[in-house]
């Protein structure tokens, strides 16, 4: 079966552009979380989905970060205008609805430089 | 959630077992146990999860005491490519974010 499928791998760019990084998660998850991660601040969850419907976005850095799910099967996440600072290896993950507490399910994630 | 409290790293001979132990002295009731690891440069890879039984599957074994305030996951036969950070998190369901802390780095050598 076909995991977290995320995109690009990399990602370089110079301050002020705009970024889309993209995600499919496992076919049939109703969840769909967002998670960056840096070597000061580790891994950190940005926003969540269930059912294509955002729930917690209070990890959202700042109103330049946007994450959108469309439908069941694809979700981005965007930055506009990119700082340096945003500069980190960014995750997406997805898991079954809570019954038996299903684990997370994560991409290899998009190295994301901005110069 | 609550916290959980792991050594920073640890070292395992190839073959032997690996036993990564984790704190969560504040778990409440309904908390479950994750365990996932990152091996460098991927994402993080569930590992297992339990609540109060002990656990099994092909990759590892979980051992949840019986005041459940700690832990142990053990690998049974580390190999080189078990060389990774393991997080212990523990939370209530599916819907709830993981909260990664620093984890364990092991290094298995040969």
């Amino acid at each position: 079966d076909a995991g977290v499928i995320q995109s690009p791998r990399h990602e370089v760019t110079e301050m002020g552009q705009e970024v889309t990084l993209r995600c499919k998660p496992i076919s049939g998850h109703d969840y769909l979380f967002w998670y960056r991660q840096t070597m000061m601040r580790g891994l950190e969850l940005l926003i969540y989905f269930n059912n294509n419907v955002p729930i917690d976005d209070s990890g959202m850095p700042e109103d330049r970060f946007s994450a959108k799910m469309p439908n069941a099967s694809f979700s981005t996440l965007k930055i506009q205008p990119s700082e340096p600072r945003d500069s980190a290896v960014y995750f997406c993950a997805s898991s079954l609805r809570a019954g038996r507490n299903q684990p997370q399910h994560f991409g290899d994630g998009t190295r994301l430089s901005i110069l | 959630d609550a916290k959980t409290t792991q050594p920073p790293s640890m070292d395992c001979a190839e073959g032997r077992a690996a036993n990564l132990p984790c704190n969560h002295s504040t778990i409440s009731g309904n908390e479950y146990v994750y365990w996932y690891r990152q091996i460098h440069s991927q994402g993080p890879q569930y590992i297992i999860h339990g609540l109060k039984n002990n656990e099994t599957n092909e990759m590892a074994s979980l051992i949840i005491t019986e005041d459940r305030k700690s832990s142990t996951l053990i690998l049974p036969h580390a190999t080189l490519r078990d060389t990774a950070v393991y997080y212990c998190i523990v939370r209530v369901g599916a819907g709830t974010a993981l909260i990664f802390g620093k984890g364990t780095t092991l290094s298995v050598s040969s």
